[in-house]
């Protein structure tokens, strides 16, 4: 089945570490996202990527890094700078990133700091 | 710079009861629009979507109509079930890649 992962579902951080999410595609789409989603609120961008090695910053990349070795491959690092990253977090993939293409989300990870 | 607005929640409606959920925009040319459905601990899912002024988008029973004249996508559906409950989000195509969502819609439906 093709689809989107990530992983852990559930991840807790003491504050002060770096934390990095999973998120692996096999549905061979050049484009990939991260989201942050606080609650009752929408999405808000951190990153994308329109291809392999390449990655832009979204509307609230501080305190994020990402990578994008691989094409189904665009792990999340959270960084000890992010001020407040208790959040659900969402990846998604589209297949090239055009007008009208699709996004497709993965389950999410809903990170906690303690 | 593209937006979208959509009404606030929650949305608390009778089973069987008429649904519509409002979405205006603004754009410069012609985005795609979008709407996604996020069920609970979940991530978002396609709902329907319109790629030109003047298309309807539908699916299981949902459908939005992309008016350029009154830059709106309002979703709607004739006979609400209880499965529908969720939260649902408008959205369009921004530039180079990105997708602009809006705060989202909780809607709640009542046996």
């Amino acid at each position: 089945d093709g689809g989107i992962t990530q992983s852990p579902k559930y991840l807790f951080r003491k504050e002060g570490q770096n934390v990095t999410l999973s998120c692996e595609q096999n549905l061979n789409h050049d484009a990939m996202y991260w989201y942050r989603q606080d609650p009752g609120q929408g999405l808000r961008l951190i990153y994308y990527s329109q291809i392999v090695n390449d990655f832009q910053k979204g509307d609230i990349a501080e305190g994020y890094s990402v990578s994008r070795e691989k094409k189904e491959s665009f792990p999340l690092t959270v960084t000890s700078a992010q001020k407040n990253p208790t959040a659900f977090y969402l990846c998604a993939s589209s297949i090239g990133g055009g007008n009208g293409d699709t996004q497709y989300f993965g389950p999410g990870t809903r990170l906690t700091v303690l | 710079g593209n937006s979208v607005t959509q009404m606030e929640g929650p949305v608390t409606l009778s089973e069987e009861a008429f649904l519509t959920i409002n979405c205006t925009y603004t754009a410069t040319g012609y985005p795609s629009l979008f709407w996604y459905v996020q069920y609970p601990g979940e991530g978002l899912q396609l709902l329907l979507k319109a790629t030109k002024a003047d298309d309807k988008g539908s699916n299981k029973g949902f459908e939005a109509t992309y008016r350029k004249e009154t830059t709106s996508f309002h979703l709607e559906k004739g006979s609400v079930q209880v499965s529908d409950s969720a939260v649902y989000f408008c959205a369009l195509y921004s530039s180079a890649s990105k997708i602009i969502f809006g705060s989202g819609t909780r809607l709640s439906i009542r046996p």
